[in-house]
């Protein structure tokens, strides 16, 4: 089976500082990797997905997420963030061959600070 | 196309009552999935379309749950006799393939007092 943990629940930081969203999952077969984000009372919408090719993977709003295959790893980063980046965030697999359903993680609370 | 649609937003019930929520895809995707999330928890699946077809349902899904997509186009959850468990966000998501991005609608809150 798959999973997917989300190392930090909340990340508390303030604006323009650096963020990293730490994200491992867990799986015996190949997996498609998102990041999502979810505004108060909103649905989720995409920040990015690694599907293959480059590691390195860029999104909106400035996030970017590397994929490590060695550390089963796909960890959000952005350089500098802004009060509006205040979300809930969500790391998701989808398995190769299975539909296209989302496995997600608990999420991480991201809360900027002026 | 105004994206995935959801109705209603909120839904308060009683313990016992059946409750049906309604999801109106993008219209030219072909994938509809339900999720449900409860507070603090990431969305979990419940079940997905191909078209019409479900082809697949998760263990979460009792068999006081039903979905259907009648026509490939919109489609409904109901819950039968439901239960202060059940109360959570129920999340519906449309895609036009496998593993391409899935855009998901604003949610329907079911409170079950």
């Amino acid at each position: 089976a798959q999973s997917v943990t989300q190392l930090d629940s909340q990340v508390p930081v303030f604006e323009e500082a650096p963020v990293e969203l730490r994200c491992n999952y867990s799986s015996s077969v190949s997996v498609y990797l998102f990041w999502y984000v979810q505004y108060p009372n909103q649905g989720l919408q995409l920040l990015l997905k690694y599907l293959s090719g480059s590691t390195l993977v860029k999104g909106i709003n400035g996030f970017e997420a590397e994929f490590n295959k060695s550390q089963t790893s796909f960890h959000l980063r952005k350089p500098s963030v802004h009060i509006s980046d205040t979300a809930e965030y969500f790391c998701a697999v989808s398995v190769y061959n299975q539909g296209g359903k989302l496995i997600f993680g608990q999420g991480t609370e991201l809360s900027v600070k002026p | 196309d105004t994206g995935v649609s959801q109705d209603p937003r909120h839904k308060i019930t009683k313990r016992g009552q059946n409750v049906t929520f309604r999801c109106d895809p993008i219209s030219e995707h072909n994938r509809l999935y339900w999720y449900r999330q409860t507070l603090g928890q990431g969305p979990e699946f419940l079940t997905y379309f191909q078209n019409e077809a479900q082809l697949e349902k998760s263990r979460l899904l009792s068999d006081r749950f039903s979905a259907e997509r009648p026509k490939g186009s919109f489609s409904t959850l109901e819950i039968q006799r439901t239960e202060q468990g059940d109360s959570a966000m129920y999340l519906c998501a449309s895609s036009n393939g496998v593993h391409t991005e899935a855009f998901f609608g604003q949610g329907t809150r079911l409170t079950v007092v």
